[in-house]
């Protein structure tokens, strides 16, 4: 069982650059959700789905899109990077609808834009 | 809105000391209880969860329970293990799909 796979692990930009984090479920999960992980700031939510052609932001949106084409799949797209994006970014994926579900993590992504 | 607070650190502790990080929240209703674990390099994942009042979590032996009349879930360990370096995040889910997290405690442990 998968679970919540992340690609890349590390990747390095050049300012103005784009790029696409992906994220992957197999669990069937409704919801799924984009934190950055920043040092002393805890866990911040980017963006969130709570099905598939549904999205909405969460705390830091700027700079970052989202699309939930599949129940599956939810990338995160860096549109120009700065170097503020460095960071490292967590998928997320919960059943959603039940008070009482817990999160299953990726092992994140460690991006660093110069 | 959800928040939750829990202690700052790092908290250092010595191998087989007893160990109590402390979390507070503020929700409405009756919400569900989390604490999860991020080891060096790795994601989060759920270490223990209640989902009542008076609803004890335990796991790994670890141990949290909901007390809602002073809207706490302490997270306790009667002797620590340098393995158990980590993060520690509690967590409330309840009222929206959104989870709410606290901002994380580092544990270190020495020999």
């Amino acid at each position: 069982n998968a679970g919540v796979t992340q690609t890349p692990k590390f990747q390095v930009l050049k300012t103005g650059q784009s790029m696409t984090l992906q994220c992957a479920q197999d669990m069937n999960h409704e919801y799924m959700s984009w934190y950055r992980q920043d040092p002393g700031m805890g866990l911040r939510l980017i963006h969130y789905s709570v099905g598939a052609g549904i999205t909405d932001q969460g705390e830091v949106p700027n700079g970052y899109n989202v699309s939930r084409s599949t129940t599956e799949d939810f990338p995160l797209r860096l549109l120009s990077a700065a170097p503020s994006q460095t960071s490292v970014y967590f998928c997320a994926s919960s059943r959603g609808q039940y008070m009482n579900t817990e999160a299953f993590f990726g092992q994140g992504t460690r991006l660093t834009v110069v | 809105g959800n928040s939750v607070t829990q202690m700052e650190g790092p908290v250092t502790l010595s191998e087989e000391a007893f160990l109590t990080i402390n979390c507070t929240y503020t929700a409405t209703g009756y919400p569900s209880l989390f604490w999860y674990v991020q080891y060096p390099g790795e994601g989060l994942q759920l270490l223990l969860k209640a989902t009542k009042a008076d609803d004890k979590g335990s796991n790994k032996g670890f141990e949290a329970t909901y007390r809602k009349e002073t809207t706490s879930f302490h997270l306790e360990k009667g002797s620590v293990q340098v393995s158990d370096s980590a993060v520690y995040f509690c967590a409330l889910s309840g009222g929206s799909y959104i989870p709410t997290f606290g901002r994380g405690t580092s544990l270190i442990v020495h020999p």
